[in-house]
């Protein structure tokens, strides 16, 4: 399984864009890139996912770099909603989470 | 609301006793899993089925953990015999899975906390 490796915390300004960071250089070829969060108390929540390209939905966008050893998550205008652990995982079927990267949204 | 349920959404038991879980997947979801999280750390996975077949089963499973999908709907996961150190958030996710299925978006129930005293 492909490992991944996180900040352990991150603060971001409400409004701004938060940037999550994900290194996994051990990736291969056929897996994907997914990105999940937990708000406190709550299940993990499916947030995007992408394989080469760089992909944007509702929630957020997904930067993946060429040799896809790292990607980046971007909550383009973080509000204190998006507080949480987010998770940046590599794999196929079952999850693997690590530690994740907790987002602490400040107004 | 059509998502991933999970009953009881809390559950206090004695060491020792045994205890029952039930997650009721989105429905046309083929695939589902079980995992456990702990007070700071991220969720492990606990074993997963497609249909009614267990396919995979970590070795965090051990003898007293039993996990049931008979139908290939509704699970159930037991824990016998129960041990403080098995007080954790167990989670149940479901998504569509098997061939044609290029990724592996799960979505994941609201978890029962169980606390063995």
């Amino acid at each position: 399984d492909a490992k991944t490796t996180q900040p352990p915390s991150m603060d971001c300004a409400e409004g701004r864009a938060a940037n999550l960071p994900c290194n996994h250089s051990t990736i291969s070829g056929n897996e994907y890139v997914y990105w999940y969060r937990q708000i406190h108390s709550q299940g993990p929540q499916y947030i995007i996912h992408g394989l080469k390209n760089n992909e944007t939905n509702e929630m957020a966008s997904l930067i993946i770099t060429e040799d896809r050893k790292s990607s980046t998550l971007i909550l383009p205008h973080a509000t204190l909603r998006d507080t949480a652990v987010y998770y940046c995982i590599v794999r196929e079927g079952k999850l693997i989470f690590g530690q994740g990267t907790e987002l602490s949204v400040k107004p | 609301d059509t998502g991933v349920s999970q009953d009881p959404r809390h559950k206090i038991t004695k060491r020792g006793q045994n205890v029952t879980f039930r997650c009721d997947p989105i429905s046309e979801h083929n695939r589902l899993y079980w995992y456990r999280q702990t007070l700071g750390q991220g969720p492990e996975f606990l074993t997963y089925f497609q249909n009614e077949a267990q396919l995979e089963k970590s070795r965090l499973l051990s003898d007293r953990f039993s996990a049931e999908r008979p139908k290939g709907s509704f699970s159930t996961l037991e824990i016998q015999r129960t041990e403080q150190g098995d007080s954790a958030m167990y989670l149940c996710a479901s998504s569509l899975g098997g061939a044609g299925v290029a990724y592996n978006e799960q979505f994941f129930g609201p978890g029962t906390r169980l606390t063995v005293l």
